[in-house]
């Protein structure tokens, strides 16, 4: 499965949209990118996946570059609660390899 | 919907002993579940793959002797770290992936061992 790479952390106001890079320059054709958090002492949390077009769901949307090498997670008003660890992993098998991940920071 | 359930939240032992962590899906049927494994500070580390009926698949460098996993139904998963040492203490987390061609995974709430 194809690596990602992720900023270690940012920080975003509270109310505000937090948009999250992940680049996957080697991602194959057949891979999908997936987004997960995990807040802390907690599971991961699914968020949203993607493997060509734009996806967008009740908690974030999923931006897909043409040539699938990065894509963005957007959270359009990021509130307290979503301070936790982002994951961009890409996969086709099933399987999830967690990279060390966003730490996102809302801040009042 | 999607909810994954572990059992116990956290737990203690002396070392030596035995430990069972249980993994439920409780609203849907999980053809396969995998187990990771997250020291502090540290990101997830997938320890194996099993699915239901079948011997479990242990990613490189994870004693498949020392963590035994069963996978006996579509709901339900089992961990068990035998003869546990400090060195095991660690948060232990499944996930459960159902019958869906994106294989998205929901994880369980996580497993809290500390080994004495």
């Amino acid at each position: 499965d194809a690596k990602t790479t992720q900023p270690p952390s940012m920080d975003c106001a509270e109310g505000r949209a937090a948009n999250l890079p992940c680049n996957h320059s080697t991602i194959s054709g057949n891979e999908y990118v997936y987004w997960y958090r995990q807040i802390h002492s907690q599971g991961p949390q699914y968020i949203i996946h993607g493997l060509k077009n734009n996806e967008t769901n009740e908690m974030a949307s999923l931006i897909i570059t043409e040539d699938r090498k990065s894509s963005t997670l957007i959270l359009p008003h990021a509130t307290l609660r979503d301070t936790a660890v982002y994951y961009c992993i890409v996969s086709h098998t099933g399987k999830l390899i967690f990279g060390q991940g966003t730490t996102l920071q809302v801040k009042p | 919907g999607a909810v994954v359930s572990q059992h116990p939240s956290w737990v203690i032992c002396k070392s030596g002993t035995s430990v069972k962590i249980e993994c439920r899906s409780l609203d849907f049927q999980a053809t396969t579940m995998f187990w990771y494994r997250q020291f502090p500070k540290q990101s997830l580390m997938l320890m194996a793959t099993s699915n239901e009926g079948s011997k479990a698949t242990y990613e490189q460098g994870v004693e498949k002797d020392k963590f035994l996993i069963n996978h006996a139904s579509l709901t339900l998963s089992t961990l068990t770290v035998t003869s546990a040492h400090p060195e095991d203490s660690s948060f232990y987390i499944c996930s459960a992936s159902a019958l869906s061609s994106y294989n998205e995974q929901f994880f369980g709430p996580g497993t809290r061992l500390t080994v004495l």
